[in-house]
């Protein structure tokens, strides 16, 4: 079965503190891919990362970087001196067997307080 | 406008009535997704399109929950009978191909069953 958890259901956290947002994830495929998203209080969903099963070079963009480690399964995130505009709801998600959908997490509440 | 757009953003109804909801996907996008949200929680997929083709429709809770994109651009959602438990926002969102590729999400529609 595929699962994503991501085990913090809220963090929060004073601007311009660091902050790891934790993604493990469990699948029998070779080939997938993972995914964040952040969804801001307006709502909408908005794409951060894609990144495939082959490529575990961690990637940093700005002040967001993302650590891949298929030996723990995990897909984590973490935003360097955060901002209170960081505060959203972020979710990790995993395309399924045969790519047709994504499974998401529960997502994460991540309080930046000023 | 360059996004994908959902109509109506809200909706009321009373237990029992049809509901028809809209997504119009980014042009050219050719996979077109429906999930539900329930507060607190990560989207939960319903279906999936590549164009006109229903390739996926697992997530569908009942057989009260009908969704079609008939020339492969615009789908819509259909609920018929709306129970309580039908009470969530729906996303739609679309990419270029298939749920390995980004998505791009709409901004809801949420939708209140009394």
């Amino acid at each position: 079965a595929q699962k994503v958890t991501q085990a913090q259901t809220e963090i929060s956290v004073v601007e311009k503190e660091d902050v790891t947002l934790d993604c493990v994830y469990e699948t029998r495929d070779t080939t997938y891919y993972l995914f964040w998203y952040k969804q801001p209080p307006s709502g909408e969903l908005v794409f951060l990362i894609r990144r495939n099963s082959f490529d575990e070079q961690n990637e940093i963009s700005g002040r967001y970087s993302w650590n891949f480690q298929k030996s723990t399964s995990s897909f984590n995130f973490t935003i360097t001196a955060s901002q209170v505009v960081d505060s959203a709801v972020y979710f990790c998600a995993l395309s399924n067997t045969g790519g047709f959908k994504n499974i998401f997490g529960a997502g994460t509440r991540l309080f930046v307080k000023a | 406008g360059a996004g994908v757009s959902q109509s109506p953003r809200y909706k009321v109804a009373k237990r029992g009535q049809d509901v028809a909801l809209r997504c119009d996907p980014i042009s050219g996008h050719v996979s077109l997704f429906w999930y539900q949200q329930a507060l607190g929680q990560g989207p939960e997929f319903l279906t999936y399109f590549q164009n006109e083709a229903q390739l996926d429709k697992s997530g569908l809770p009942s057989d009260r929950f009908f969704a079609e994109r008939p020339e492969g651009s615009v789908s819509t959602l259909k609920i018929q009978r709306t129970q309580q438990e039908d009470s969530a926002v729906y996303l739609c969102a679309s990419s270029i191909s298939g749920g390995n590729y980004e998505q791009y999400f709409g901004p809801g529609t949420r939708l209140t069953v009394t």
